[in-house]
Formats: structure tokens, C-alpha cells, sequence
């Protein structure tokens, strides 16, 4: 099984809708991440945690949410969606000493 | 803002040729990694290097760091058509998470 999986894999939705993608790990790592990619500008981080009670903002978290539910599990919502938030949204972890980040397979978002 | 900025934006080569990708980046850093993206598919993390090393081997992989320029060059030796892929440096600051580049898309045709 994937160390790092991310539900769903593909959504479409439209303009203000609320969507949740969820992440789940099996690396035991503490630290999990939510970057977007869009086409040309490589990934950019929106939100990081280092353990359950720790939150982080990101390059850039406006119109974000994210819920560390456990160790293991690290959800990011859109509480609106905007067609600007069309983009490949990837869920990594890493260790405490950032030696190397994991990445799930990534969800392909789309608003309408 | 993004820190790293890849060069060139895109490759192409033939099999058996070297591919070499450069990064450059702003701010001094604990380390930098490269990491590979097939298309549309998560990334791969394929090397690190530390702030105190100059070169790093992993098997057909070759990564050099110049701190005083603020650059790193990958250096991907005997190219196969498994290679194609985005390869992307990656810059830890401040050991908190990683500051990705937009990425060199390499071609290697057979």
C-alpha cells in the first residue's frame, strides 16, 4: 500500500462549494504539508503541521482551511470554492529533520 | 515567494546523452533536494545535499552546491527515455518545509 494517499483523486465542483480533500499516512512521520501546482509555477505551500496541536500557514492559505485530525491524518478544505483554485493539490510528510518529503499522489481539482 | 528558480525550463536530449539542470536560490539554507514528477503524479525525492557539502553521487545522479553563488546543478549521466520527467530543486531555510523551484522539464527521446 502507498505510504501516503490522498482522497479523492479527481473532483469537480463548482463556485461556492465547499470541498474537503483528505490525506492519510502510514509513514509514522510527525509532520504533513498541503502544497498546489499549478502549470508554470511549481508548488507552492498553503498550510504544514508538525504535530496535532500545531498548524502553520503557508505561502499562500487564503481561502484554506486544514484539520490535523491524528498523527496520521491531515485534511485541507476550500470552504468556497473559486474557479482560481483549479490546480493539482499534493499532500506530503516528512521527518523531524527534513531529510527528504513523501508526497501523495495528488488530487486534480477542478471549479466550474 | 518561491525561492529556487530551475534552469533551463525545458531539455531535450537524446538517450545516452547527460541531461544538466540548474537551481539557483536566494537566502542562505540548511539543504537542498531535487525531486522528479512524472507527469500529473506525485514527486520523487531523489537527493540531498547539506549546506557543508560541495558533491553528492547517487548512482547516474550528480548533484554539485555552490553556497557562495547560491546555485546547485543536477547532472543526470548516460540519459534513458525512463528519465523524462519535471525535476524540481527543492530549499530548506529554515527547517520548517521546503521551498519548491518551478521545475525543468526533460525530454530524452530514444
Amino acid at each position: 500500500d502507498a505510504d501516503v494517499t490522498q482522497t479523492p483523486r479527481n473532483r469537480i465542483t463548482k463556485t461556492g462549494k465547499r470541498i474537503m480533500l483528505e490525506c492519510s499516512q502510514t509513514k509514522g512521520h510527525d509532520r504533513m504539508y498541503w502544497y498546489r501546482q499549478d502549470p508554470g509555477l511549481g508548488l507552492r505551500l498553503i498550510y504544514y503541521s508538525f504535530d496535532v496541536k500545531d498548524i502553520n500557514k503557508g505561502e499562500i492559505s487564503d481561502g484554506y482551511s486544514v484539520s490535523r485530525q491524528a498523527q496520521a491524518k491531515f485534511s485541507l478544505s476550500l470552504e468556497s470554492a473559486i474557479p482560481n483554485q483549479t490546480a493539482l493539490y499534493f499532500c506530503a510528510t516528512s521527518d523531524l529533520r527534513l531529510r527528504g518529503m513523501f508526497f501523495g499522489p495528488g488530487t486534480r481539482l477542478t471549479v466550474l | 515567494s518561491q525561492q529556487g528558480e530551475e534552469d533551463p525550463q525545458a531539455l531535450s536530449i537524446q538517450e545516452g546523452e547527460n541531461a544538466t539542470m540548474n537551481c539557483s536560490y536566494k537566502t542562505s539554507i540548511n539543504n537542498l533536494q531535487w525531486y522528479r514528477q512524472n507527469s500529473g503524479r506525485g514527486l520523487v525525492h531523489l537527493i540531498l545535499i547539506r549546506s557543508n557539502e560541495r558533491e553528492k553521487h547517487s548512482g547516474r545522479l550528480r548533484v554539485t552546491l555552490d553556497t557562495s553563488k547560491k546555485s546547485s546543478s543536477l547532472l543526470i549521466t548516460a540519459s534513458r527515455a525512463a528519465d523524462t520527467a519535471s525535476y524540481f530543486c527543492a530549499t530548506d531555510q529554515a527547517g520548517t518545509a521546503l521551498i519548491f523551484g518551478k521545475g525543468t522539464t526533460l525530454s530524452v527521446s530514444s
